[in-house]
Parts: structure tokens; C-alpha cells; sequence
């Protein structure tokens, strides 16, 4: 089945430190990667995402690319910011049959960022 | 274009109660998933509903139902809560199609607390 495994947190950074947050995934066929990120005491909200191999996706100052050679979609931020700071997931989604709806989500990273 | 709307935003229910959830998808959006994030299990796939029909779903209890409304509006229902059951329970919108590559829209949630 799916699994998406992120690096081990938490990751405490002082602004303006440079971001990378692992994403390595197993997965069948040609999935679609995501980044999510929750604020305290809210839902997901959609970071940034990736279709195909290659592709980049970026938002925010944040990005990431699909590579499926090392099956993996790595978060990068140059500059961070104290209003970074929250929880970060990586997720996968396949296309239709038994994965409707369903996003596999990696365990989550929290990111502190100090002044 | 108004977000996903879950209600209530909190709930404390007594073990063996019942309670339910409910989630508004974004207009327009036919597929309503269902997740549960604990701390301990982090965020699982309950399952998703696309125009009334349960298309997918989790490794959860019978316990655990949903169902979904004409106008896309879905509702989950637990049973004979447990304390294992306190979590916060997330719904995602979508188009709900078979692509994989839209992203989906998450509610802000509803926090159950089972005392």
C-alpha cells in the first residue's frame, strides 16, 4: 500500500534560517504529492502540490519537487519566518479505483521558528 | 466562494454516547472524505461519499458511518463512543472525479472529547 515518511521533528529554526523538511514516499502507480501545513486549532490547509515527475510546485516561498527517481518531494523555504512556524504534512493521492478521496498523509513536522 | 464549513467546532460526549458530525463541501464539490487525526495514530482516512454513494473506505469499526445528502452536505456518526475516539475529525472537499491532482479542501474540524 501507500506510505509517505517524513524527517523526525521538531525542527526549531531562528527567522530567516534556510528550511528543508524530508519527504520520502512508497506508493503504486503515478501518484500526485502534496504539502499541507495546520496553525494551531485549525484544519489543513493546502500548502502547495505536484503532479507529475519533475514538476515543481511552490507557494508562499515554499517549494518542492517531485522526484520520482528518489521517490521523494522535499520541502524547502530560503528565509523563514516566526509566522511559519506550524505543522507540516506531507501527503499522496492516487487517481480513482480504491483511492478515491483518499490522501495518505505522513506523520507530520513541527517547525518553531524564533525571532 | 465559501470554504468547507464543519459543525460544531467542539463537542464532549459521555462514553457509550452517540454522536454526529457534519460537513457543507464547497459549492459545487460532489466528494465529501473524512478523516480522524490523533496524536498518537496521526491523520487517518475514514472514508469518502461522491453524489450519496460511499466510493472508499478506512480501517475503522462499524462504529464509524457516514452518509451524504442530495446537496453534497455529508454527516458521520460514531456510536457507542469510546475514549479512544477523542480526536479531531477533519472533512475534506473535492470535485470528485477520478484525478488525483486538484488537492482537497479540509474544514477547519470538529474537536469530539469523549469523558
Amino acid at each position: 500500500g501507500n506510505s509517505v515518511t517524513q524527517m523526525e521533528g521538531p525542527v526549531t529554526l531562528s527567522e530567516e534560517a534556510f528550511l528543508t523538511i524530508n519527504c520520502t514516499y512508497t506508493a503504486t502507480g503515478y501518484p500526485s504529492l502534496f504539502w499541507y501545513v495546520q496553525y494551531p486549532g485549525e484544519g489543513l490547509q493546502l500548502l502547495l502540490k505536484a503532479t507529475k515527475a519533475d514538476d515543481k510546485g511552490s507557494n508562499k516561498g515554499f517549494e518542492a519537487t517531485y522526484r520520482k527517481e528518489t521517490t521523494s518531494f522535499h520541502l524547502e523555504k530560503g528565509s523563514v519566518q516566526v509566522s511559519d512556524s506550524a505543522v507540516y504534512f506531507c501527503a499522496l493521492a492516487n487517481a480513482g479505483g480504491t483511492s478515491y478521496g483518499k490522501l495518505t498523509f505522513g506523520q507530520g513536522t513541527i517547525l518553531t521558528v524564533h525571532p | 466562494k465559501a470554504g468547507v464549513t464543519q459543525t460544531p467546532r467542539y463537542l464532549i460526549k459521555t462514553r457509550g454516547q452517540q454522536v454526529t458530525l457534519s460537513c457543507s463541501p464547497i459549492s459545487g464539490h460532489r466528494s465529501v472524505s473524512w478523516y480522524q487525526q490523533t496524536p498518537g495514530q496521526g491523520l487517518q482516512f475514514l472514508f469518502e461519499y461522491f453524489s450519496e454513494t460511499q466510493r472508499n473506505k478506512g480501517n475503522f469499526p462499524g462504529r464509524f458511518s457516514g452518509r451524504q445528502f442530495s446537496n453534497s452536505r455529508s454527516e458521520m456518526n460514531v456510536s457507542t463512543l469510546e475514549l479512544g475516539d477523542s480526536a479531531l475529525y477533519l472533512c475534506a472537499s473535492s470535485p470528485g472525479d477520478s484525478r488525483a491532482n486538484y488537492g482537497y479542501t479540509f474544514g477547519s474540524g470538529t474537536r469530539l472529547t469523549v469523558v
